[in-house]
């Protein structure tokens, strides 16, 4: 079984479209997080959520906003795309206090 | 990024010990990890120290740590073409991960 999913896994669009990607985990964790990896392989973290509250959120334009349904699942929605969106994105859990991380697969996206 | 530095890039030879260095800022980082990306991969976590350790062996991994100049050493003994990937060192503060920004490590025959 797969511990953290992420769909799509690829996801091709157009400038000024709203997109959505799916996270999932089915490790019982408490704590889910968003990263942006950029063309340098650069990682940051854009948001992060316990228990479907917000507890860290960086300096992230407010076009993005993750939503948190129940503590299994954070959505990552971004609304009028632009060509700096291009990035992979990462989907993580943890138990509390980031103790150890566990990230899914990636969702590459590309704006054209 | 920059709270977190790592050198870009490393080639070894296959059978080779490799050693790949980062230091860091936060002096409060409660752990300290080495995380691999192989391409088109997420990140795993290979190996994380407590800051109040000063080393750590798992099999081939030695993490080496020197809180004093903030420095995190990952050695990989015997080197095989399957350890070719990115190595992440980062640091945590409560919830939040700092990430360098990698080391591409290249096993050569």
């Amino acid at each position: 079984d797969t511990a953290v999913s992420q769909t799509p896994k690829y996801l091709v669009t157009q400038m000024g479209n709203d997109k959505s990607i799916k996270c999932e985990q089915n490790l019982g964790h408490d704590t889910m997080y968003w990263y942006k990896q950029d063309s340098k392989k650069f990682l940051k973290i854009m948001f992060s959520y316990n228990n479907k509250e917000l507890i860290i959120n960086e300096t992230v334009p407010n076009r993005f906003s993750p939503k948190s349904p129940d503590k299994a699942h954070l959505n990552l929605h971004i609304n009028s795309l632009e060509l700096g969106d291009s990035a992979v994105y990462f989907c993580a859990s943890s138990r509390r206090g980031a103790y150890e991380q566990y990230f899914g697969p990636g969702t590459r996206l590309t704006v054209t | 990024g920059e709270d977190v530095e790592q050198s870009l890039f490393l080639s070894v030879r296959e059978g080779d010990s490799s050693v790949i260095n980062c230091t860091y800022t936060d002096s409060s980082s409660t752990y300290l990890y080495w995380y691999k990306q192989e391409p088109g991969a997420g990140l795993q976590l290979l190996t994380y120290i407590f800051s109040n350790m000063d080393m750590k062996q798992d099999q081939r991994l030695t993490v080496l740590l020197n809180k004093k100049d903030k420095h995190l050493s990952l050695r990989i003994a015997d080197t095989q073409t399957g350890d070719s990937a990115i190595y992440f060192c980062a640091e945590s503060n409560d919830y939040k991960l700092s990430f360098g920004a990698g080391t591409t490590v290249t096993v050569r025959a």
